[in-house]
């Protein structure tokens, strides 16, 4: 079967730096993709990578290894407007998106 | 920028009443898609349509038919609701003639089945 794995929560302080992880095992790749979703809001879109790499925009960068089925997050310079849930989603070969559950992340001040 | 409007943002029924969900996109984008959210769970995908007329079954069909009579708009019908259709319920739509996964979502529709 399909699967997405990201970890359900994950704290960091304002102002540091916070990375998440996620792993896949899908039929096909056709590149994945970083959703933000703030609670009571509609996920918008973060990044996307299909090459294997880094990706950077701004604060926020998204890293991709093919080989071994993971990506990650990363998010500089925490801002309290942080807060959300970031849902990783891959793209199959019937092009339709896997979901991950989303990781709910808490920033403290 | 693009807007994805959904027409109900919360909605409670009774077990075995209809409800018709609407949603418009202002875009011109060919490819519409209804999730629902559930906490623990990733977006599962309902339906999905590449063009007007047309729709595809998803994941979770069971209790769902839709309607895209326009390229605009892609309704999610509930013909007779159960409670475990209490859910949030996003639309979605992206651009191509194949589904890029860059979508674009509405704020959701928040179903209290009771």
């Amino acid at each position: 079967g399909q699967n997405i794995d990201q970890p359900t929560e994950m704290t960091a302080t304002e102002g540091a730096i916070v990375q998440i992880n996620c792993t896949y095992q899908t039929s096909g790749f056709n590149g994945l993709f970083w959703y933000q979703q703030h609670a009571g809001e509609a996920p918008t879109f973060l990044s996307y990578n299909v090459l294997d790499g880094l990706e950077e925009k701004g604060r926020f960068s998204s890293f991709l290894s093919r080989s071994k089925g993971y990506s990650y997050l990363l998010l500089k310079e925490l801002q309290m407007k942080d807060s959300a849930s970031y849902l990783c989603a891959v793209l199959d070969s019937n092009y339709q998106l896997i979901w991950g559950a989303g990781t709910k992340l808490i920033i403290k001040p | 920028d693009v807007k994805v409007t959904q027409s109900s943002r919360y909605l409670v029924k009774r077990t075995g009443e209809k409800v018709f969900l609407e949603c418009v996109q202002d875009m011109d984008h060919e490819n519409m898609f209804w999730y629902r959210q559930d906490p623990g769970l990733g977006l599962r995908l309902i339906y999905f349509s590449y063009d007007v007329k047309m729709k595809e079954k998803g994941d979770i069909p069971e209790g769902y038919s839709v309607s895209r009579e326009k390229k605009e708009r892609f309704s999610l019908i509930l013909e007779s609701t159960s409670t475990n259709q209490t859910s949030m319920y996003l639309c979605a739509s992206s651009l191509g003639t194949e589904n890029t996964g860059e979508l674009f979502f509405g704020e959701g529709s928040r179903l209290t089945v009771l």
